[in-house]
């Protein structure tokens, strides 16, 4: 079964400091990558999807993505943390059967610091 | 702009009643999805449709059932609601690319 792995579930940085979110799936088959933001009290959010071509992939609000085939991840990062992006974060596999159903990590807290 | 509209952002319902949580998309997607969101254990599937009055079981549809009877809403019922099922509940919309839409979420609250 497809499954997704998110490292931390609070991450801190300072405001202008690197983001770095971590997503692992585990997959023999590459499947389709996302990445969505929850700000409190509302649904999610499309940051960022990978499905064929370029590896490197550019979202909204300044994030991207790189899909490393060889270390099965999808991590997200932003050079700059600003405040606004304090929010959940959530890593999606979905394969291309069953509707396109996602499965969801457990989501990353990001705390921004000033 | 697509919109995923939930009919509801907070209910609180008594133990044993029957629920409904509505869903509607303006976008003609075929396939429209349940979750409810807890702390520490992410989204989980409850039922998902990929026709109208096709559905499907997701991970934990235990105490849950759906309706679909027109393409644009997929219903969520609680047929005799618990305390267990506090919760936040979100609705979803895949179109292609298989990106999901979401609604704004519905947080229900069973006393």
């Amino acid at each position: 079964a497809q499954s997704v792995t998110q490292l931390g579930s609070h991450v801190s940085v300072s405001e202008g400091a690197l983001v770095l979110l971590r997503c692992n799936y585990s997959s023999s088959v590459p499947p389709y990558l996302f990445w969505y933001v929850q700000y409190p009290n509302q649904g999610l959010q499309l940051l960022l999807k990978y499905t064929t071509g370029a590896t490197l992939v550019k979202g909204i609000n300044g994030f991207e993505a790189e899909f490393k085939k060889s270390e099965t991840s999808f991590h997200l990062t932003k050079p700059s943390a600003h405040m606004s992006d304090a929010a959940e974060y959530f890593c999606a596999v979905t394969y291309n059967t069953n509707a396109g159903k996602s499965t969801f990590g457990d989501g990353t807290t990001l705390t921004v610091k000033p | 702009d697509v919109k995923v509209t939930q009919s509801s952002r907070y209910l609180v319902k008594r133990t044993g009643e029957k629920v409904f949580l509505e869903c509607v998309q303006d976008m003609d997607h075929e396939n429209m999805f349940w979750y409810r969101q807890d702390p520490g254990l992410g989204l989980r599937l409850i039922y998902f449709s990929y026709d109208v009055k096709m559905k499907e079981k997701g991970d934990i549809p235990e105490g849950y059932s759906v309706s679909r009877e027109k393409k644009e809403r997929f219903s969520l019922i609680l047929e005799s609601a618990s305390t267990n099922q506090t919760s936040m509940y979100l609705c979803a919309t895949r179109g292609q690319g298989f990106g999901y839409t979401f609604g704004s979420g519905t947080r229900l609250t069973v006393v």
